[in-house]
């Protein structure tokens, strides 16, 4: 099993500012995944972040939008740029060991 | 692209009825996993069902997966308030192992 948290929880920000939301994992594990789930709709995936290499992004994500670091093979940051109100959502941080588990999420309000 | 549609999008029912949510696709899965979330958390897997035909049961729930591995549905039984929540199917992909994910069932069970 693993244990997920995230933080910020939740966060209001202006457009056009940018927010980092941390991941972090109670053991070690090899993918880490952020999605994203839109008020009232189901949970699309942003990018896949191994540790030592460049997150592959899904099509419609790119990296100047949503940059991410992985320095370790405990912890995650996925960045928000440029934030505009279409960027509200809820962020979730994912692994995968056997099972897929998943973070209790970063909801994200962009005025 | 592999596409999940989901069914019903909101269920609102009283305690002690019965109800089923389908997931249906016209793209072949490797297996298709439930999963359920409540406010404010991440999803929590329920199931994986991963040969055609499959059916699992956990306590009052149901799951199938069909015959062609295409779709599936959940059943539960005499639904309890406390089987509120949104309910996602998520199919495994044949390539990478991504997770394919519906558009979620929001299920209310009124006492």
């Amino acid at each position: 099993s693993a244990v997920i948290s995230q933080k910020p929880s939740r966060d209001i920000c202006q457009r056009g500012t940018s927010l980092t939301i941390q991941c972090q994992v109670d053991s070690q594990v090899t993918m880490m995944f952020w999605y994203r789930q839109q008020p009232g709709q189901s949970l699309t995936l942003i990018a896949t972040a191994n540790q030592g290499s460049e997150a592959t992004y899904e099509s419609g994500f790119v990296i100047d939008k949503f940059p991410i670091s992985r320095p370790n093979l405990t912890f995650s940051t996925l960045t928000v740029s440029n934030m505009s109100p279409e960027d509200s959502s809820i962020y979730l941080c994912s692994v995968r060991t056997g099972e897929q588990y998943f973070g209790p999420g970063t909801r994200l309000t962009v005025t | 692209t592999q596409l999940l549609e989901q069914s019903p999008q909101f269920l609102s029912i009283q305690e002690g009825e019965n109800l089923t949510v389908y997931c249906n696709s016209s793209s072949v899965f490797s297996s298709l996993q439930w999963y359920r979330q409540e406010p404010g958390e991440g999803p929590v897997l329920l199931v994986t069902v991963v040969t055609g035909g499959e059916v699992k049961k956990l306590k009052r729930l149901t799951f199938q997966f069909g015959d062609a591995r295409k779709d599936s549905s959940l059943h539960i039984t005499a639904a309890q308030p406390g089987d509120t929540g949104l309910y996602l199917c998520a199919g495994v992909n044949n390539q990478g192992g991504k997770l394919i994910f519906g558009q979620g069932t929001e299920l209310s069970v009124k006492p």
